[in-house]
């Protein structure tokens, strides 16, 4: 099934940029289509973005022209470039892996990496 | 966008209840809908797919049904263990939009 570990979150002022990474075992991102959900305090789950296996990517109009998804094929690795972050950014961003079949569905999940954005 | 309309937003229930969420999709998205149970600091986790196949691993008191703009997610029998949120999500359309989620308190 694989896992994934979410990295690069922490505290960071209004207009700033952060990198998520995404660590990924038994599984390989080139290969998969891999996404992001976020998570604001106490609210419900927003999905973010996508990156497909053949690199076509999606982003949720709340975040469009401010994130970039990408992945580095030699790190197994899925990244979440955040720039202009405002304070409605502030949650746990999660990976995770769409598994893709006749129906499609997001599992594993990573635990989360918490993104605060505040002055 | 397809907007996921779940409830109630929460409820009280005591362990041995059977209890009942539902979901309405904003337009038919056919058996499209996956289930996710989440527990207070931790990251979602699969339960149901396709509206009604069961996630490997995941007891069988948990089922899901429906078809077309209305689903249910049904615990048989509520376990200590069960209570947490509950996401419904449509995986009809990119982006796989969530419902806003149902919280499952002891009662």
């Amino acid at each position: 099934e694989g896992q994934l570990v979410e990295s690069g979150g922490g505290l960071i002022q209004p207009g700033g940029s952060l990198r998520l990474s995404c660590a990924a075992s038994g599984l390989t991102v080139s290969s998969n289509y891999m996404t992001w959900v976020r998570q604001a305090p106490g609210k419900g789950l927003e999905w973010v973005s996508v990156i497909y296996s053949g690199g076509s990517t999606y982003y949720a109009d709340s975040v469009k022209g401010r994130f970039t998804i990408s992945r580095d094929n030699s790190k197994n690795t899925l990244y979440l470039q955040m720039d202009s972050l405002r304070a409605e950014d502030t949650a746990v961003y999660y990976c995770a892996k769409i598994t893709m079949a006749a129906y499609n569905w997001f599992d594993p999940w990573g635990q989360g990496t918490l993104v605060t954005v505040s002055s | 966008d397809i907007q996921m309309t779940q409830s109630p937003s929460s409820l009280s229930a005591s362990v041995g209840d059977r209890v009942t969420i539902t979901c309405r999709a904003s337009q038919s998205i056919s058996n499209y809908i996956n289930w996710y149970q989440q527990k207070s600091g931790k990251a979602p986790k699969l339960l149901i797919y396709a509206a009604s196949s069961l996630q490997s691993g995941v007891p069988s008191r948990f089922s899901g049904s429906g078809s077309g703009t209305d689903f249910t997610l049904t615990i048989s029998s509520l376990q200590p263990e069960d209570f947490a949120s509950y996401y419904c999500q449509q995986s009809y359309r990119t982006p796989g939009t969530f419902g806003q989620g149902t919280k499952v308190e002891i009662k």
